[in-house]
């Protein structure tokens, strides 16, 4: 059961341009989501979190919308530079599992020069 | 900024071999230490999670005879895989957390490449 899904593998931009990647979640009991980006053959790298109490949360050329209703949160990114080509994972915390992630599939973001 | 140290990061190795994975926390007591395992294209999976001084706990389908956790001090936590199989090569890799404010951001090692002949 994936209760966190990035139904979007890849995800293909130009550099200036905005890059959103999506995330969907199942479980309602989740109070906090957070971004990680990766490389390979590397850990996660922390980006920026949210908490389910907020709706929007804003971090320099990063922003995380929350949707609740929806179920729903996007990672944005303005504008798109060639560094950010990588794997980005959403993640999720809630209930009663303190510190425990659960992480969506990951999508790979490419930046075109 | 917070580092978590994974050792080593590549091992390649033969079937029925024991093999140790260290993390350690370089700048913070690690009070809660957390084991994952990513195949190909997918994504990381939780296999454990480990507090300091305890046993760890670990999540369904992972066989605790197989991977075992010690989690012996505020900054160190090793994952030991028994009698590693072929099946069992993968990309491990661990974060670890302080006790602290509510979803606090993990911080993850470099993670380990396992490959089992």
């Amino acid at each position: 059961d994936q209760q966190v899904k990035q139904n979007s593998p890849s995800l293909s931009v130009q550099e200036g341009r905005i890059s959103i990647l999506n995330c969907d979640y199942t479980n309602s009991m989740f109070d906090y989501f957070l971004w990680y980006k990766k490389y390979p053959a590397e850990g996660p790298t922390f980006l920026i979190s949210i908490s389910s109490i907020k709706d929007k949360n804003e971090d320099g050329r990063f922003t995380v919308f929350l949707n609740k209703s929806a179920k729903h949160l996007s990672l944005h990114i303005v504008p798109s530079q060639p560094g950010d080509s990588a794997v980005y994972f959403c993640a999720a915390i809630g209930g009663t599992s303190y510190g425990k992630l659960t992480f969506g599939q990951g999508t790979i973001l490419t930046v075109h020069p | 900024g917070a580092v978590v140290s994974q050792h080593p990061s590549w091992v390649i190795c033969k079937s029925g071999t024991s093999v140790k994975i260290e993390c350690r926390s370089l700048d913070f007591q690690a009070t809660t230490m957390f084991w994952y395992r990513q195949f190909p294209k997918q994504s990381l999976m939780l296999m454990a999670t480990s507090n300091e001084g305890s046993k760890a706990t670990y999540e369904q389908g992972v066989e605790k005879d197989k991977f075992l956790i010690n989690h012996a001090s505020l900054t160190l936590s090793t994952l030991t895989v028994t009698s590693a199989h072929p099946e069992d090569s993968s990309f491990y890799i661990c974060s670890a957390i302080s006790r602290g404010r509510a979803g606090q951001p993990q911080h993850f090692g470099d993670g380990t490449r396992l490959s089992i002949l």
